[in-house]
């Protein structure tokens, strides 16, 4: 059974950089793409990028170029998204999810990040 | 990258059936079959309903169905039940390994 288990709440100030974690079990770990989506409170799902970790290989969507970083250990099949330059618009929770084929089929339990003064 | 279009919100009565559309182009949703839903209740991850414009894991009711035409894809949820009351979303491969979502869609069974 596929479980994805994310870090705690985070509290940030403008202006730094959070990083969460998405541990796998069940499964190959590096096998599979592992994707970050957010959602900011009362908005929609938003792709932020995903990783293949087999191959250590991240794509981002746009956005976020520049500014996010998504890696993997696979001694540890944990997956991070460390965001940067952070600012009150970046409050949401954070997803990752594995892709299975094209869609994102697992989910992990979100990580809630707050960007506050 | 722009979000794909979804009704902002559609209702039905149970045991009805409601379509939500999701206009994309010819760049994501109208270039490949990689169309997926998801449904999410408040506070909770989404959850994956349909993959590859009408395919359905395992354990998701054959009342939810999925099709595309053109740049449009349409989730159809027949027999409505309370439980369906959800906001769902829509989901295609955008090329250059990169996905993009619709706005979302707030159903409610009346």
């Amino acid at each position: 059974q596929v479980q994805l288990v994310q870090s705690g709440a985070e509290v940030k100030k403008p202006g730094s950089s959070v990083k969460v974690s998405c541990k796998a079990s069940g499964g190959t770990f590096s096998s599979y793409t592992i994707s970050w989506v957010r959602q900011a409170p009362g908005q929609g799902l938003e792709w932020m990028g995903r990783i293949i970790p087999i191959l250590g290989i991240a794509n981002y969507a746009q956005k976020f170029q520049g500014r996010v970083t998504i890696t993997a250990d696979k001694s540890t099949s944990t997956a991070y998204m460390e965001l940067s330059s952070l600012r009150s618009e970046d409050t949401a929770v954070y997803y990752c999810a594995r892709v299975e084929g094209w869609e994102l089929r697992y989910w992990g339990q979100g990580t809630l990040v707050t960007v506050s003064s | 990258q722009s979000a794909l279009t979804q009704p902002r919100s559609v209702s039905g009565s149970p045991g009805q059936s409601v379509t939500i559309s999701c206009t994309g182009t010819s760049s994501d949703v109208g270039g490949y079959n990689y169309v997926s839903w998801y449904q999410q209740h408040p506070g909770k991850a989404p959850k994956l309903m349909i993959y590859d414009v009408s395919k359905r894991p395992s354990g998701v009711p054959d009342r939810f169905s999925g099709s595309k035409s053109g740049n449009t894809a349409s989730l159809t949820i027949s027999g409505l039940q309370a439980e369906d009351e959800a906001d769902y979303y829509c989901c295609s491969y955008a090329g250059s390994y990169t996905f993009v979502f619709g706005g979302g869609t707030k159903l409610t069974v009346l």
